[in-house]
């Protein structure tokens, strides 16, 4: 089984669509997250989930909405793409915050790559 | 500011010699780190981890130390192997900011 599970792996779409990334986790993690991966490999966090409630949110267009219906789960939704939204999208989870310990560490899905053009 | 950044961009090693990444952080960055590693077409995996009470971490093939002097971490991999090439991350919880901030990453390439 795979712990932290993304789909679609490929997805290519004109700009000015609308498209969702879909991510689940069996982990039995609290914490969620979404990282936007460039061209030049920068991973990049963009919000993070602590079961089912918004934590961090870092200043990305409101083009982007996240979703947590359950704390297994958090898609990505984006709005009216544009050619800079073009990267690789990685969900990933985590136990949760717990200080300077393991439940820190992230265990990441193998990522979604969107071409927009 | 937040930032965790590493020195080189690629390195390049011959197979069965030892590889050194090093990483480099500012004073906001956190008492704990995580190197990842992300091999093509994947997700970044979790290698090794170290708190800041401590200096050096061993795990298999693998060593991370920290010079919280210097404000600096390496990632020392032993006997590379082929199976090594892969881009390498290191990260570092964000105190009081419940994040991880990645570096730029190194790509290491091992050759025959």
């Amino acid at each position: 089984d795979t712990a932290v599970s993304q789909t679609p792996k490929y997805l290519v779409t004109q700009m000015g669509n609308d498209k969702s990334i879909k991510c689940e986790q069996n982990l039995g993690h609290d914490t969620m997250y979404w990282y936007k991966q460039d061209s030049k490999k920068f991973l990049k966090i963009m919000f993070s989930y602590n079961n089912k409630e918004l934590i961090i949110n870092e200043t990305v267009p409101n083009r982007f909405s996240p979703k947590s219906p359950d704390k297994a789960h958090l898609n990505l939704h984006i709005n009216s793409l544009e050619l800079g939204d073009s990267a690789v999208y990685f969900c990933a989870s985590s136990q949760g915050w717990k200080g300077a310990s393991g439940a820190n560490v992230l265990t990441f899905g193998a990522g979604s790559r969107l071409t927009v053009l | 500011g937040e930032s965790v950044g590493l020195h080189l961009p690629t390195l390049s090693v011959q197979e069965g010699d030892n590889s050194i990444i090093n990483c480099a952080y500012s004073n906001s960055a956190s008492d704990y780190f995580i190197w990842y590693k992300q091999e093509s077409g994947k997700g970044p995996q979790f290698i090794i981890d170290i708190r800041s009470n401590m200096d050096k971490r061993q795990g298999q093939r693998v060593t991370v130390l920290l010079n919280k002097t210097v404000k600096h971490l390496s990632l020392q991999i032993a006997a590379t192997q082929p199976g090594d090439s892969a881009v390498y991350f290191c990260a570092g919880v964000i105190q009081g900011a419940q994040k991880l901030v990645f570096g730029q990453g190194t790509r290491l390439t091992i050759n025959p």
